[in-house]
């Protein structure tokens, strides 16, 4: 089975740019997950949805960062405009939605802004 | 969400067992313990959880002590593709869905 799927793979791009990260979440999996990942901070939660319907926004950086999930299989994290200090590694995540299940996640978009 | 302890650190030889502990003296009565463990350059990977009673599966054992306030997770026969960040996680029953990573420890396994 194929597992959460995201793209790219690596970013490069300068500073002001809009970026855009896709994430397709396993079928079936009603919950999906952004985290961030770097040296400073290690791994952090960005944004959850369930059902589609985001949840927990609380770990958004600021109103440069958006996400969406239009349906079931597909969401984006959006970073306009872009800034250095947003580098890091971008995982996605999808699980069947129940507290206890366990988080399947991407390998993850490493961004660099420059 | 309850605290977890771990140490930075540890080494272990290749093909032999492996103890990593998690100390969690806040633990609440509905908190589940989980363990994710981070191989270079990928996501982290679900590895194991239990919420009172010791727990098996084909990855690895988790040995949770009888007051709850301390975990232990056992790799019975370490490999070098065990080599990554371990990583212990409370996570309570109820409307709480997202894990929060703490720093983890790394696992260096020695040929």
């Amino acid at each position: 089975d194929a597992g959460v799927i995201q793209s790219p793979r690596h970013e490069v791009t300068e500073m002001g740019q809009e970026v855009t990260l896709r994430c397709k979440p396993i079928s079936g999996h009603n919950s999906l997950f952004w985290y961030r990942q770097t040296m400073m901070r290690g791994l952090e939660l960005l944004i959850y949805f369930n059902n589609n319907v985001p949840i927990d926004d609380s770990g958004m950086p600021e109103d440069r960062f958006s996400a969406k999930m239009p349906n079931a299989s597909f969401s984006t994290l959006k970073i306009q405009p872009s800034e250095p200090r947003d580098s890091a590694v971008y995982f996605c995540a999808s699980s069947l939605g129940a507290d206890y299940q366990p988080q399947h996640f991407g390998d993850g978009t490493r961004l660099s802004i420059l | 969400d309850a605290k977890t302890t771990q140490p930075n650190s540890m080494e272990s030889n290749e093909e032999e067992p492996v103890h990593l502990p998690c100390n969690h003296s806040t633990i609440s009565g509905t908190d589940y313990i989980h363990w994710y463990r981070q191989l270079p350059s990928q996501g982290p990977e679900y590895v194991i959880h239990g919420l009172t009673s010791n727990v098996n599966n084909r990855m690895a054992s988790l040995a949770i002590a009888e007051d709850r306030k301390s975990s232990t997770l056992i790799l019975h026969r370490a490999t070098l593709r065990d080599a990554a960040v371990y990583y212990c996680i409370l996570r309570g029953v109820f409307g709480n869905e997202k894990l929060t990573f703490g720093t983890g420890t790394r696992l260096t396994i020695i040929p």
